[in-house]
């Protein structure tokens, strides 16, 4: 299948601080991508959906100043989780999505804000 | 809203037992439905999707899931489970007008050898 990279794994940051994680498409060109984040056991939350070139559309209850996306090209999607708290700590997730109907995943970002 | 309920949220098994995982959906229309693993450290990946036509769907490596549309349930099987398949099973659901996946909570298989 398709590959999507996602960088960094893990950061750490202190409170207060920015945090941009990288979501690429290597090996296709991805029209959508999208923004989950997962609490400890329980479900991937979508937060936004990605149009390349266009601004993001934003699920319900998700600040979109705070959590900044840009696709300003097809294999990249950024999330900028700006002016973080300890509660914004989680395990964030990016997928892509090209012509098909099918989304590949990235790896993952496990964000700690101390 | 969509939403989507997993109801067995930690499941072990013995290698060579029968495997099967609910899940269970809310929503009034026409949905697409997938099964998704992540396998320790890795990225999730795609088991099998159902969209139309056939309601037993066969998946890669073994697995295969059937939609029964009037229990809203497209549950997960295995007739014979493998120390590899220990990893974490997500059902997810997305409607026909939009490529939004809602997820369940995720299932964790164990299996012994």
């Amino acid at each position: 299948g398709a590959v999507v990279s996602q960088h960094p794994s893990w950061v750490i940051c202190k409170s207060g601080t920015s945090v941009k994680i990288e979501c690429r498409s290597l090996d296709f060109q991805a029209t959508t991508m999208f923004w989950y984040r997962q609490f400890p056991k329980q479900s991937l939350m979508l937060m936004a959906t990605s149009n390349e070139g266009s601004k993001a559309t934003y699920e319900q209850g998700v600040e979109k100043d705070k959590f900044l996306i840009n696709h300003a090209s097809l294999t990249l999607s950024t999330l900028t989780v700006t002016s973080a708290h300890p509660e914004d700590s989680s395990f964030y997730i990016c997928s892509a999505q090209g012509g098909s109907t099918e989304a590949f995943f990235g790896q993952g970002t496990r964000l700690t804000v101390v | 809203a969509q939403s989507v309920s997993q109801h067995n949220h930690h499941v072990i098994l013995s290698e060579a037992a029968s495997l099967e995982l609910g899940c269970n959906y809310s929503y009034g229309g026409t949905v697409n439905l997938f099964w998704y693993v992540q396998y320790p450290g890795q990225h999730l990946q795609l088991l099998l999707k159902y969209f139309s036509g056939d309601p037993l769907v066969k998946g890669i490596k073994g697995f295969e899931a059937e939609f029964i549309k009037s229990k809203f349930s497209f549950n997960l099987r295995k007739p014979s489970v493998q120390w590899s398949d220990t990893a974490e099973y997500f059902c997810a659901v997305s409607s026909l007008n939009t490529d939004k996946l809602i997820f369940g909570t995720g299932t964790r298989l164990q299996v012994f050898p």
